[in-house]
């Protein structure tokens, strides 16, 4: 069974620092899909960012990165220049053949 | 596009009751996941639906149940209601699967229902 961990609850990080959070998965499929979702204070769950697992390149939007090593099953997110509005729970996703998987998310605090 | 519409926002009901939550996926999305969201226990998985079939269920009593409608709508039901259904209830629409037969696009997420039980 497809499994989703995300080892650390909470986080902090001063603003314009650098943070890096992190997702591990396990799954017998080659072909599926790794998304990160950001679901700020009492606001709507929206995507951070995407990633194939057919693709080699690692997804980037703007601030956001992705680590994706798939022979370790490891899809890491980097936030880069942190800033206030980047405080939320994070949620590291995996979507596979008629299944959606999520952690349970990592609490990210960026300190003034 | 219209995003993800979830109706009531916020419901208040006792226990015993029963409740009705909507869900208006985008439009042209024919999958539609419900979540339950508690402090406790972060992000559960309730049902999906695509094309108005079942296609997944977590693990939740009976008392929990789902149907779609022909136009991708989506309700959630839950009967004889306990004080532990207090939470946040997410619905997430989506395409569906990308290419023929694999994984599922993202999900958009609606803004929730919070359900107090008294």
């Amino acid at each position: 069974a497809q499994t989703v961990t995300q080892s650390q609850p909470e986080m902090s990080v001063q603003e314009a620092e650098t943070v890096t959070l992190s997702c591990t998965y396990d799954t017998s499929e080659s072909n599926y899909y790794l998304f990160w979702y950001k679901q700020p204070p009492s606001r709507q769950m929206i995507l951070v960012i995407r990633q194939e697992a057919y693709k080699q390149q690692n997804a980037t939007e703007n601030r956001f990165s992705v680590n994706f090593q798939k022979a370790a099953k490891s899809f890491s997110l980097k936030i880069s220049d942190s800033q206030l509005g980047d405080t939320a729970m994070y949620f590291c996703a995996f979507s596979g053949t008629y299944k959606y998987i999520f952690g349970t998310g990592t609490r990210l605090k960026v300190l003034a | 596009k219209a995003g993800v519409t979830q109706t009531p926002r916020y419901l208040i009901k006792t226990r015993g009751q029963q409740v009705t939550l909507s869900c208006s996926p985008i439009s042209g999305h024919r999958s539609v996941s419900w979540y339950q969201q508690t402090p406790g226990q972060g992000l559960q998985f309730l049902f999906e639906y695509f094309s108005e079939t079942q296609r997944n269920k977590g693990n939740f009593p009976g008392r929990f149940s789902g149907r779609q409608f022909s136009n991708s709508r989506s309700e959630m039901n839950v009967s004889t209601l306990e004080l532990g259904d207090s939470a946040l209830y997410l619905c997430a629409s989506s395409l569906g699967p990308g290419l023929a037969g694999g994984p599922y696009n993202e999900q958009f997420f609606g803004p929730g229902t919070r359900l107090t039980v008294l």
